[in-house]
């Protein structure tokens, strides 16, 4: 079983809609991060979180230690929203990143 | 702004040639990355560098190997390239970990290796 699992792994929008993403991990982590991957991209760190809430744009984070849970949320989704959003964890002590899957997004005119 | 450069965008070799890939930051950070992306199974750790010389397997260090001789540069080697080394690398760096604080990792633009 993978560490990091997220659902949907594939998502179609019509533009305007609310997305979210979500992302559960099975070990303790000292942050989880949220990354964006344009096709032929490379990859963009979104967010990084350790509690609570983040926003930035019309992109909202949360995260439920607790529950080991975290969503990403877009409002107003725009057609250039379309990418794959990877949730990444880093557990205790660790320099390194697990990574779930990643979620393809795309959204329609 | 971090900057995080590699030297091939698509790369194309024969089976059993050595390959390099080159990776160059510019912000002086310690830790530098590895990673292979594949469909359906996400990115994974080849191999880790912390400090200068120093390295550490990840998760898939087979048929790889690296090396950091200064801060800025980490090589990932194919030593002898097969098929299923074909995929998408990217390389990653970020400051330590120090006093709690954890960063983010910023990424290169990958290569896209093919080997035939």
């Amino acid at each position: 079983k993978n560490e990091v699992e997220q659902s949907p792994q594939n998502l179609t929008a019509q533009e305007g809609e609310f997305i979210t993403i979500n992302c559960s991990y099975s070990v303790g982590i000292s942050a989880l991060h949220w990354l964006q991957q344009h096709p032929g991209g490379g990859i963009v760190s979104l967010f990084m979180l350790s509690s609570g809430k983040k926003k930035h744009g019309r992109l909202i984070a949360t995260i439920n230690i607790q529950e080991k849970h975290s969503s990403l949320h877009i409002t107003a989704s725009h057609p250039r929203d379309s990418a794959v959003y990877i949730c990444a964890v880093m557990s205790g002590g660790s320099e390194k990143l697990v990574f779930g899957k990643g979620t393809k997004l795309t959204v329609n005119p | 702004d971090v900057k995080v450069t590699q030297s091939s965008r698509y790369l194309v070799k024969r089976t059993g040639e050595k390959v390099f890939l080159e990776c160059v930051q510019d912000m002086d950070h310690e830790n530098m990355f590895w990673y292979r992306q594949d469909p359906g199974l996400g990115l994974r750790l080849i191999y880790f560098s912390y400090d200068v010389k120093m390295k550490e397997k990840g998760d898939i260090p087979e048929g790889y190997s690296v090396s950091r001789e200064k801060k800025e540069r980490f090589s990932l080697i194919l030593e002898s390239a097969s098929t299923n080394q074909t995929s998408m690398y990217l390389c990653a760096s970020s400051p330590p970990r120090g006093g709690g604080a954890v960063h983010e990792q910023y990424f290169g633009p990958g290569t896209r290796l093919t080997v035939t």
